[in-house]
């Protein structure tokens, strides 16, 4: 299975700032989601990453608040855009492929802070 | 959208018995069903997955059941041990739909010594 580095793993922000997060995958995938964890909570999906297209979001959550870019097979960023404290959460990638569905791996995840 | 509920958010047992979470699912084109451990702050691991085309799986001590009528499956683990404290999901994914998971709110296994 695929091996995934998130980073940053930790960060505190002022509210109104952005964060870019990142996630490198070891070998080349067809599928990267995004996520979000609240404290003691499950995962909710925030949108797929679409290799060189637009992401597809989920009900409740916008392009301009949490835009992500995929530019190849390896490599997909989540910027969590003028953030408040409700944002404050751990954001979680995931990554594998299509083919006959199986579960997929996910990345250490960023532990996202907003003071 | 999938709806995945899951059954029961906390469960506390004594070291070398069985434990058992259950989920169910609404969209019936479901067709996969993976499990997930999450130590604390760590990521969610995979630890065994049932397809709709069969009713049970099994990997040493935790297996797998899946009802496909009555669109609910179960993660059983025997001989519970203190490793096996962590937080377990189920998840439901459906042909064509990108391979998106849905997840449950999740169970905290305690395991007692």
């Amino acid at each position: 299975s695929a091996v995934i580095s998130q980073k940053p793993s930790r960060d505190i922000c002022q509210r109104g700032t952005s964060l870019t997060i990142q996630c490198q995958v070891d070998s080349q995938v067809t599928m990267m989601f995004w996520y979000r964890q609240q404290p003691g909570q499950s995962l909710t999906l925030i949108a797929t990453a679409n290799q060189g297209s637009e992401a597809t979001y989920e009900s409740g959550f916008v392009i301009d608040k949490f835009p992500i870019s995929r530019p190849n097979l390896t490599f997909s960023t989540l910027t969590v855009s003028n953030m408040s404290p409700e944002d404050s959460s751990i954001y979680l990638c995931s990554a594998g492929t299509d083919r006959a569905n199986y579960g997929y791996t996910f990345g250490s995840g960023t532990r996202l802070t907003v003071v | 959208g999938e709806n995945v509920e899951q059954h029961p958010s906390t469960l506390s047992v004594q070291e070398g018995d069985s434990a058992v979470i259950k989920c169910t699912y609404s969209d019936s084109a479901s067709n996969y069903f993976p499990w997930y451990k999450q130590e604390l702050g760590k990521r969610p691991q995979l630890i065994i997955d049932i397809r709709s085309n069969v009713g049970e799986k099994k990997d040493q001590r935790i297996a797998v059941t899946l009802n496909k009528t009555a669109k609910h499956f179960s993660l059983h683990i025997t001989e519970t041990q203190p490793e096996d404290s962590a937080v377990y999901f189920c998840a439901a994914s459906r042909p064509n739909n990108f391979n998106k998971f849905y997840f449950g709110s999740g169970t905290k296994l305690n395991v007692k010594p």
